[in-house]
């Protein structure tokens, strides 16, 4: 089975860093890019963005540049999002999604089951 | 390119038929995806290509358009369908998403 898994729930304090991950299994992980999508409490869907696990090939999203770091490591099939200096308005629930072919610019057909992060002093 | 969904909420009965549009701020071909999301959940994939339906998804839904103006449209809703509905244009990076559609009881 094709499935993406998410690291846990995150509590934070604004200014602490932060790495949650999304595990690939059931297809070649380096063969498909992988996409981070915000969901901020009772809003809309945000594109952050995609890399590319084979050689962390990268497209951000120009709303989320220098805030996030993508990551992967294709060793052990996960990709990484990474903040250095978490703030109050990154409280949300993060996915990660798998298009469906190898085109980055493709549909998420593959998701995570989302990761809540929450940060407050 | 910016995605406007309208109407932004609607209600509707089991059976009823339900149309929900997405307006480009620029011609994307029929580079468009639809998406389901229930609430504490994924969203999921219902048509891309602007009018493939994804595969396992019923065929009571169905998406038209092409360039600036797209519809999805439910046939016969069922219970099941009360979600919240998304656009996403696949033509320009950033990939963004529409403003989402919530189809209540």
């Amino acid at each position: 089975e094709v499935q993406l898994v998410q690291s846990g729930a995150e509590v934070k304090k604004p200014g602490e860093s932060l790495k949650i991950s999304c595990k690939g299994s059931g297809y070649r992980f380096t063969s498909y890019w992988i996409g981070w999508v915000r969901q901020m409490p009772g809003k809309g869907l945000e594109w952050m963005g995609i890399i590319y696990p084979d050689d962390s090939d990268t497209r951000k999203s120009p709303s989320f540049q220098g805030h996030v770091t993508f990551s992967a490591d294709k060793s052990i099939s996960t990709a990484f999002l990474q903040w250095r200096s978490l703030k109050a308005s990154d409280t949300a629930m993060y996915f990660c999604a798998r298009p469906r072919s190898v085109y980055p610019d493709d549909a998420f057909e593959i998701w995570g089951q989302g990761t809540m992060v929450t940060v407050s002093s | 390119i910016q995605l406007t969904q309208s109407p932004s909420s609607l209600s509707a009965s089991v059976g009823d038929r339900v149309t929900i549009t997405c307006r480009a701020s620029q011609g994307i071909s029929s580079y468009l995806a639809w998406y389901q999301q229930k609430p504490g959940k994924a969203p999921k994939l219902l048509i891309y290509g602007a009018s493939t339906l994804q595969s396992g998804v019923p065929s009571r839904f169905s998406g038209s358009g092409s360039g600036t103006d797209f519809t999805l449209t439910i046939n016969s809703l069922q219970s099941e369908d009360f979600a919240t509905y998304y656009c996403q244009q696949l033509n320009t990076y950033p990939l963004t998403f529409g403003g989402g559609t919530k189809v209540e009881i």
